[in-house]
């Protein structure tokens, strides 16, 4: 089944401690992105990738850093967490720029930042 | 349409009425648009997309109109359902610098009555 793949599904934290939040997609695609989703904000992106190696920034960087080592996987870490980054993240990937097509989404991780 | 604060627009319909929800764009370059639906503690979900040569297309009780004079969307779903209830939010991208990169709106709810 074609899927993109987050984990965890839900993680509380402290503030400061370093986490990883893993996503992986079996599409063969070369688009990648995360996103954040806030109340009345809709989705945010933080960044994205357009192929191995090849990392960019969205609209809301700061706190985050991402890695594309492998086509398959998407890493998003947060080095030092903070209460604001409290919300539910969204990896997504897409088959192939520069052409459109339908972006695919994780099932989301609800982090919570104590 | 689409959110301009802090809560989501709502809509409220009968089972078995049909509905019809709005999106604004801003880029008038965007050349393709999608429709997506995201249930409560689920990523988004693809429903339809349109692309800017085409002022209609439909789906499975879906239709999307694309009005680009106006910039504006609409998704009309035919015969409403409580399975329909849902987030539901448009996203448009076009090539900028070579690639696709989508811009999601904040979404509309909409709340299926049985």
């Amino acid at each position: 089944e074609a899927q993109v793949t987050q984990n965890p599904r839900y993680l509380i934290t402290v503030t400061g401690k370093k986490l990883t939040v893993t996503c992986s997609q079996n599409m063969n695609h070369e688009y990648m992105s995360w996103y954040r989703q806030d109340p009345g904000l809709g989705l945010r992106q933080i960044y994205y990738s357009m192929n191995v190696e090849v990392t960019d920034k969205g609209d809301v960087p700061e706190g985050y850093k991402v890695s594309r080592k492998e086509k398959r996987n998407f890493p998003l870490i947060l080095e030092s967490p903070s209460p604001n980054q409290t919300s539910l993240y969204f990896c997504a990937s897409s088959f192939s720029l520069p052409f459109p097509d339908v972006t695919f989404f994780g099932q989301g991780t609800r982090l919570t930042v104590v | 349409g689409e959110s301009v604060g802090l809560h989501l627009p709502t809509l409220s319909v009968q089972e078995g009425d049909n509905s019809i929800i709005n999106c604004a764009y801003s880029n008038s370059a965007s050349d393709y648009f999608i429709w997506y639906k995201q249930e409560s503690g689920k990523g988004p979900q693809f429903i339809i997309d349109i692309r800017s040569n085409m002022d209609k297309r439909q789906g499975q009780r879906v239709t999307v109109l694309l009005n680009k004079t106006v910039k504006h969307l609409s998704l009309q779903i035919a015969a409403t359902q409580p399975g329909d209830s849902a987030v539901y939010f448009c996203a448009e991208s076009g090539a900028s610098g070579g690639s696709y990169i989508p811009t999601f709106g904040r979404g509309t709810s909409l709340i299926v009555h049985p």
